[in-house]
């Protein structure tokens, strides 16, 4: 069975703090992959990174960069100097490697206030 | 490019209505997926299709749910007889090729049974 789990449901900070959002998955395969999608007010998901199994190096874009560790199971993203814009709803999803329905966790409820 | 498209984007029916939900997947995107969210839960995945073939409709709740893509391009998820448990907020996601890229979701159809 697959399972991704994001503890915590709202986190509240203040504009230039940084944040980190935490994703705990669960899975049999040796091969899957990880996702980050935002959802901001507006409704619409934006893909923001994709992760396979076997590429456990750190990335960075910008202000978002991405912690992954296999062996905690965590694929936990992390927001510097954040900012009002980054409002939204963040979701962790995983896809197995035979499969491709994406099974998302329940998100994580950012405000970032000014 | 224009991206995923979806409409309605907001739907009222009445208990017992049938409702039609549209999508416009990027052009060019092979794979289409349906997703149900419900309010303050990630979402959850219903059925995809590649081409105009629907291979895994294992997501779709019951038989009153229908989807379809007939020429590859445009889908229409159909629900028939809706009921209040229905009432979500409809993706409609689309990817270049089939798994493992990532997926672009349209902003949804919010759909209210009362």
């Amino acid at each position: 069975a697959q399972k991704v789990t994001q503890a915590q449901t709202e986190i509240s900070v203040v504009e230039k703090e940084d944040v980190t959002l935490d994703c705990v998955y669960e899975t049999r395969d040796t091969t899957y992959y990880l996702f980050w999608y935002k959802q901001p007010p507006s409704g619409e998901l934006v893909f923001l990174i994709r992760r396979n199994s076997f590429d456990e190096q750190n990335e960075i874009s910008g202000r978002y960069s991405w912690n992954f560790q296999k062996s905690t199971s965590s694929f936990n993203f992390t927001i510097t100097a954040s900012q009002v814009v980054d409002s939204a709803v963040y979701f962790c999803a995983l896809a197995p490697n035979s499969g491709y329905a994406l099974n998302f966790g329940k998100g994580t409820s950012l405000l970032v206030t000014p | 490019g224009a991206g995923v498209s979806q409409s309605p984007r907001y739907k009222v029916a009445k208990r017992g209505q049938d409702v039609a939900l549209r999508c416009d997947p990027i052009s060019g995107h092979v794979s289409l997926f349906w997703y149900q969210q419900a309010l303050g839960q990630g979402p959850e995945f219903l059925t995809y299709f590649q081409n105009e073939a629907q291979l895994d409709k294992s997501g779709l709740p019951s038989d009153r749910f229908f989807a379809e893509r007939p020429e590859g391009s445009v889908s229409t998820l159909k629900i028939q007889r809706t009921q209040q448990e229905d009432s979500a907020v409809y993706l409609c996601a689309s990817s270049f090729r089939d798994y493992p890229y990532e997926q672009y979701f349209g902003p949804g159809t919010r759909l209210t049974v009362t």
